[in-house]
């Protein structure tokens, strides 16, 4: 069974740079699993910030960029603000039109 | 505005049914692929099940495969989950959201659906 891996918690000071990856269980990930990542706050449905593995959506600021990294796809922020503090969700696209989640990353800003 | 409204969600029993739907506007939903999403309260996302544009293509997760059937109306611009042999753990919010390049840019704001006795 095929799963999606990412840290599950993670913690960074204000102003800093913090990587989450996110991978699978067996093989790698690569451009093809068109890898997409979603910010969630509590009681808030999830907001896309990056596709296409790299592409930022619309009003995402550029303090968040996407990539692949060794294996893994990758979501770094770049000066981290007290309001990133949230749940980060990675998406694999796999062959045959399923696709799957990881089971998130708890980001801590302090 | 772009939006997606779900609605549907209710208690059930388990083994019951429901159907829950999602109502698209400010976009061509007819050209969209669609699909559900589903959360356990405390829990991460779960990916549910897809449908293409033509209404016919669909796939579903292991979970659900078999007993619940997604299906849309172009014409009036909604999207349904027909929910059937519900179990507990199906407990969930429910998110509808659209598909551009294999993500999900667009989200409801959920619908809660209980299955308990």
């Amino acid at each position: 069974q095929t799963v999606v891996t990412q840290e599950p918690s993670f913690s960074v000071s204000p102003g800093g740079t913090v990587t989450l990856t996110c991978g699978l269980n067996s093989g790698s990930v690569s451009t093809s699993h068109y890898a997409s990542w979603y910010q969630q706050t509590p009681g808030q449905a999830p907001r896309l910030l990056i596709y296409y593995t790299n592409t930022r959506s619309s009003g995402v600021p550029d303090r968040f960029s996407g990539s692949i990294v060794g294996n893994k796809a990758a979501l770094t922020i770049t000066g981290a603000q007290a309001d990133d503090e949230s749940d980060y969700y990675c998406v694999l696209y796999m062959s045959s039109d399923i696709w799957l989640f990881g089971g998130g990353t708890k980001l801590t800003v302090l | 505005e772009v939006q997606l409204v779900e609605s549907g969600g209710g208690l059930v029993q388990p083994g019951g049914s429901l159907r829950v739907s999602c109502a698209a506007s400010g976009f061509t939903f007819s050209t969209s692929w669609m699909h559900w999403v589903r959360q356990v309260p405390g829990q991460g996302l779960v990916w549910v099940s897809h449908i293409k544009n033509d209404g016919i293509t669909t796939t579903y997760a292991d979970s659900v495969k078999g007993r619940f059937t997604i299906s849309r109306d172009n014409a009036k611009n909604t999207l349904y989950l027909q929910m059937n042999s519900l179990r507990v753990e199906d407990t969930a919010v429910y998110y509808c959201t659209n598909d551009a390049g294999h993500a999900f840019h667009i989200w409801g704001q959920g619908t809660v659906v209980t299955v308990s006795s």
